[in-house]
């Protein structure tokens, strides 16, 4: 199974920080990478696929990037409503593993 | 408008037999895959297996071969995923979910609310 480390595990950022999350894979992926956003006692939600394309209503201060086996979601300017937990997901090879998640909290 | 519609929480005794549901409309369902994550109290998301229901086409992860069995009924645009005997171990919230093979992405776009299992003597 391909491995997938989110760094950091836990996050404090204050509204307006500029947040980057970072997920490592333990082999190339080519860019088949998602990211999804939990919030508590819903649903996840996709916010990128792709490695980089936003998802349809995702607000565009949503942003990743990388290749290989580095990619990293950057939320621009952070806002009350995006504190939550996010994912990664390789869907590169089977099975389509999620890394263990971040969760951003508010400082 | 694209749904994913579970069936309830359910309240089992360890040993006994379940089948969750996952009621799709607003779309074609035999033009997607459906996949089932699992989420342990407090824990991470976890991909337990995805199914083609034209042709019941299913692969699962290693780690939950032979421990649960999905499943798809074309003629009623559902998927399940089922025990044949429960664990504690297997209390968690299962969630369903669209999932999407295009030429230059794969991803969950549409997600069901989840079922809460929930596995005690």
């Amino acid at each position: 199974d391909i491995q997938l480390t989110q760094s950091p595990s836990f996050l404090s950022a204050s509204v307006g920080d500029r947040v980057t999350i970072t997920c490592r894979a333990s082999q190339g992926i080519n860019s088949y990478l998602a990211w999804y956003q939990q919030k508590p006692g819903k649903a996840p939600r996709l916010l990128i696929h792709a490695t980089s394309t936003l998802q349809n209503g995702v607000p565009s201060r949503f942003s990743g990037s990388g290749s290989g086996t580095e990619f990293t979601l950057t939320i621009s300017s952070l806002q009350p409503e995006d504190f939550a937990t996010y994912y990664c997901q390789q869907l590169n090879s089977y099975p389509h593993t999620f890394g263990q998640g971040t969760k951003v909290e508010i400082k | 408008e694209v749904q994913l519609v579970q069936s309830g929480a359910e309240v089992k005794k360890p040993g006994e037999s379940l089948k969750i549901s996952c009621k799709a409309s607003g779309f074609s369902f035999t033009s997607f895959w459906i996949g089932w994550v699992r989420q342990l109290p407090g824990k991470g998301l976890e991909w337990m297996g995805i199914i083609y229901p034209i042709d019941s086409d299913t692969r699962y992860s290693p780690s939950f071969q032979g421990q649960v069995t999905i499943s798809a009924d074309k003629s009623s645009t559902t998927a399940y995923l089922q025990w044949s005997s429960l664990r504690p171990s297997d209390t968690a919230i299962y969630y369903c979910a669209r999932h999407v093979f295009g030429s230059d992405s794969v991803h969950f776009d549409y997600w069901g609310q989840g079922t809460l299992v929930s596995v005690s003597s």
